[in-house]
């Protein structure tokens, strides 16, 4: 497809199990971003990939939460021991060069009970 | 550090009448910024960004923006509202100096009365 895809669109988990949230961006796209948005909020930073490296992950909440890009193109988000308040919206974008428009996938909306 | 505020939860306006979404900003450096749109069960859609050069921007869907650096607001504007544009609107910033993550404001959703 021409945008950005995100799977699953809906994952429902128990809380304690581990979860992996994965991202297809556009073709040719370099850089790769995570976002979380909670209920009523914006989007929150996670991390940026620039290729296969993570070019800044500052936005991790703790060690929990991991992404990988092993062939620069797909993205996979992991969280482990998960826990109610992960429960949010994961939303993926991709650009083109690094410093333009961020364009966005629809989102995994992720619900830990 | 880097914020925005969206000083506006709810926009209401006729359609047929202008309309402005506010986005005030604090950044350390010089700032690139977006807005964007988010419809239901839909992903954000970007609707237009400030660089540099020209402070008026236009964007999609005859949306444009007036990037004010002594305000540091980025406030966007329509002339004629469509009951097509309500929707939660989104302001982002990003530093230019080479972080390019966005941080945004916390929406303001627009109703368009027909």
């Amino acid at each position: 497809g021409a945008g950005v895809s995100q799977t699953p669109s809906n994952k429902v988990t128990e809380k304690g199990k581990y979860v992996e949230l994965r991202c297809d961006p556009i073709s040719g796209h370099t850089a790769l971003y995570w976002y979380r948005q909670s209920l009523g909020q914006g989007p929150e930073f996670l991390i940026y990939f620039q290729g296969t490296g993570a070019a800044d992950d500052s936005g991790l909440p703790n060690d929990r939460f991991f992404a990988v890009r092993p062939e620069g193109s797909v993205s996979t988000l992991k969280i482990q021991r998960t826990e109610r308040g992960d429960s949010a919206v994961y939303l993926c974008a991709s650009s083109s060069p690094p410093a333009g428009e961020q364009f966005f996938g629809p989102g995994t909306r992720l619900t830990v009970l | 550090a880097q914020s925005v505020a969206q000083p506006e939860d709810q926009v209401n306006v006729a359609e047929g009448n202008p309309l402005t979404v506010k986005c005030t900003y604090s950044v350390s450096g010089n700032p690139y910024l977006f807005w964007y749109v988010q419809y239901p069960n839909r992903g954000l859609q970007f609707l237009l960004k400030y660089i540099t050069g020209d402070n008026l921007v236009k964007g999609s869907y005859g949306f444009e923006a007036e990037f004010n650096k002594s305000q540091t607001s980025f406030h966007l504007k329509k002339p004629s509202a469509l009951v097509s544009d309500s929707a939660l609107y989104f302001c982002a910033v990003s530093l230019q100096t080479g972080a390019n993550n966005l941080f945004f404001g916390t929406g303001t959703r627009l109703t368009v009365i027909p």
